[in-house]
């Protein structure tokens, strides 16, 4: 089963609001990935995060890792309808070395 | 530079045949991993390749298998397909194998295999 349980399932905000998704784990991570994958598309790698309580920033998009790295958080300011698409993180399972993907949180915006 | 090249796009398969897909890295790329993408199940781990070898391989019956050759790219083939196969096929290359870099996956736009 998944080794990252990934909320909401779904997201609908009007354009200019705020989206946040949340990956959570029962275990401590190595580290996490977010990736964005446009309707049709393919998912596309946004970040890395490695370290405790780490914090990075692309424009409108702002990437937490929990201190315990147990749980990660993407957020979006001021959602465009560029945004549209559905957000995974993916973890690194300690035994095998396989890159797991959580369900994913779709984001569609209203203009 | 070039990105990760999937072929076919799209395929189109009768139950009980077999499908090769194929998967080219980005030059330098040595890893491959492949994903099944389903609306009900999500990205599944099928399998990785690093430097022709086999490093992991995800919970999919023994129909599904692969190999890497010494340029890197990296072939799945489904032998005896089924309905439930049908499924978008992603390959993703890396620099290095999965848990020894910074670096994340570039994916390759997918073959969407469809079984009849």
């Amino acid at each position: 089963g998944q080794q990252v349980m990934q909320i909401p399932q779904y997201q609908h905000v009007q354009e200019g609001e705020d989206f946040t998704t949340y990956c959570n784990s029962s275990t401590t991570l190595s580290n996490i990935q977010w990736y964005k994958q446009r309707p049709g598309g393919h998912p596309v790698f946004l970040i890395q995060l490695v370290k405790s309580g780490e914090v990075k920033k692309q424009k409108r998009l702002t990437f937490q890792f929990g201190e315990a790295k147990k749980n990660s958080s993407l957020h979006i300011t001021a959602t465009q309808t560029t945004d549209v698409g559905t957000y995974f993180c993916a973890v690194i399972m300690e035994y095998g070395n396989k890159l797991v993907f959580g369900a994913g949180t779709i984001l569609r915006v209203k203009s | 530079k070039a990105g990760v090249t999937q072929t076919p796009r799209y395929l189109i398969k009768t139950r009980g045949q077999q499908v090769t897909l194929s998967c080219s890295p980005i030059s330098g790329h040595r890893s491959v991993s492949w994903y099944q993408q389903t609306p009900g199940q999500g990205l599944q781990f099928l399998f990785e390749y690093f430097s022709e070898t086999q490093r992991n391989k995800g919970n999919f019956p023994g129909r599904f298998s692969g190999r890497q050759f010494s340029n890197s790219r990296s072939e799945m083939n489904v032998s005896t397909l089924e309905l439930g196969d049908s499924a978008l096929y992603l390959c993703a290359s890396s620099l290095g194998p999965t848990g020894y870099t910074d670096y994340g996956y570039t994916f390759g736009s997918g073959t969407r295999l469809t079984v009849v």
